[in-house]
C-alpha cells in the first residue's frame, strides 16, 4: 500500500539554524504534495503545495520543498528558522486510489525552536 | 477564506455513550473527511464522503460512523464510545476529486476524552 513516512519524530533547533525535514512517498503515479503546519493550539494549516511543473515550490512564512521524483522526496526546507516556528509539520500526498480526493498524512514532525 | 467548523472543541464522555461530532463547511465543497490525530501516528482517515448521502471507509473506520445528510454538513458518531477513542477528531474538507488530491482545509479540532 502507498505510505507517506516523515524521518525525523522530533528536531530541536537554535533560532538562525537551517531546518530541512524529510518526507518520503512510495506512490510512484501522479502525485500532489503538501505540507502542512499546526502551531500550538491551532488548526492544521496548508504551508505550500507541489501540483505540477517547477520542482521546487516556495510556500507561505519563507518555506519551500523540492519534489525528487527519483528518489520519491518532497523534503521541506527554510533558510533560518524562528522560535515562531515551533510546531508540528505534516507531510501528505494522495491515496493510490485517489477516490474523494483523499490525502493520507505522515506522522508529523515536531519542530521546537530554542530562542 | 475557506471555513470548516466543528461543533465541540473538548467533550468529555463516558464508556458506552453515543457521541456526535457535527462539521460544517461553508464553501460548498464535494468532499469531506473525518481523520483522527494520535502523537506519534499523524493523521488517520475514519471516513470521507465524496457527495450527499455517499460514504467510503478510510483506514480506520472500525467503531464510527458517518452521516451526510446535506452537502456541507457531514457527522461522525461514535455509537459507543470506548476509551481507546479517546483522540483528536478533524474534520476536513475539499473541492478537488479524481487524479488530484487536496488541498484540504480542516476545522480546529474535536478533543474527545473518554472516561
Amino acid at each position: 500500500a502507498q505510505s507517506v513516512s516523515q524521518h525525523n519524530h522530533h528536531v530541536i533547533l537554535s533560532e538562525a539554524a537551517s531546518l530541512e525535514l524529510g518526507c518520503n512517498y512510495s506512490y510512484g503515479g501522479t502525485v500532489n504534495l503538501f505540507w502542512y503546519v499546526q502551531y500550538p493550539g491551532q488548526h492544521l494549516q496548508l504551508l505550500l503545495k507541489y501540483f505540477s511543473g517547477d520542482p521546487l515550490v516556495k510556500g507561505i512564512k519563507g518555506f519551500e520543498a523540492e519534489f525528487i521524483k527519483s528518489k520519491f522526496s518532497f523534503n521541506l526546507r527554510k533558510p533560518s528558522v524562528q522560535w515562531s516556528d515551533t510546531a508540528e509539520y505534516f507531510c501528505a500526498g494522495p491515496s493510490q486510489d485517489n477516490q474523494g480526493g483523499k490525502l493520507i498524512f505522515g506522522q508529523g514532525t515536531e519542530l521546537s525552536v530554542k530562542p | 477564506d475557506v471555513k470548516v467548523t466543528q461543533s465541540s472543541r473538548y467533550l468529555v464522555k463516558r464508556t458506552g455513550e453515543k457521541v456526535f461530532l457535527e462539521c460544517v463547511q461553508d464553501m460548498d465543497h464535494e468532499n469531506m473527511f473525518w481523520y483522527r490525530q494520535d502523537p506519534g501516528l499523524g493523521l488517520r482517515l475514519i471516513y470521507f464522503s465524496y457527495d450527499v448521502k455517499m460514504k467510503e471507509k478510510g483506514d480506520i473506520p472500525e467503531g464510527y460512523s458517518v452521516s451526510r445528510e446535506k452537502k456541507e454538513r457531514f457527522s461522525l458518531i461514535l455509537e459507543s464510545a470506548s476509551t481507546n477513542q479517546t483522540s483528536m477528531y478533524l474534520c476536513a474538507s475539499s473541492s478537488s476529486s479524481g487524479l488530484a488530491g487536496g488541498p484540504l482545509f480542516f476545522g480546529e479540532g474535536s478533543r474527545l476524552t473518554v472516561l
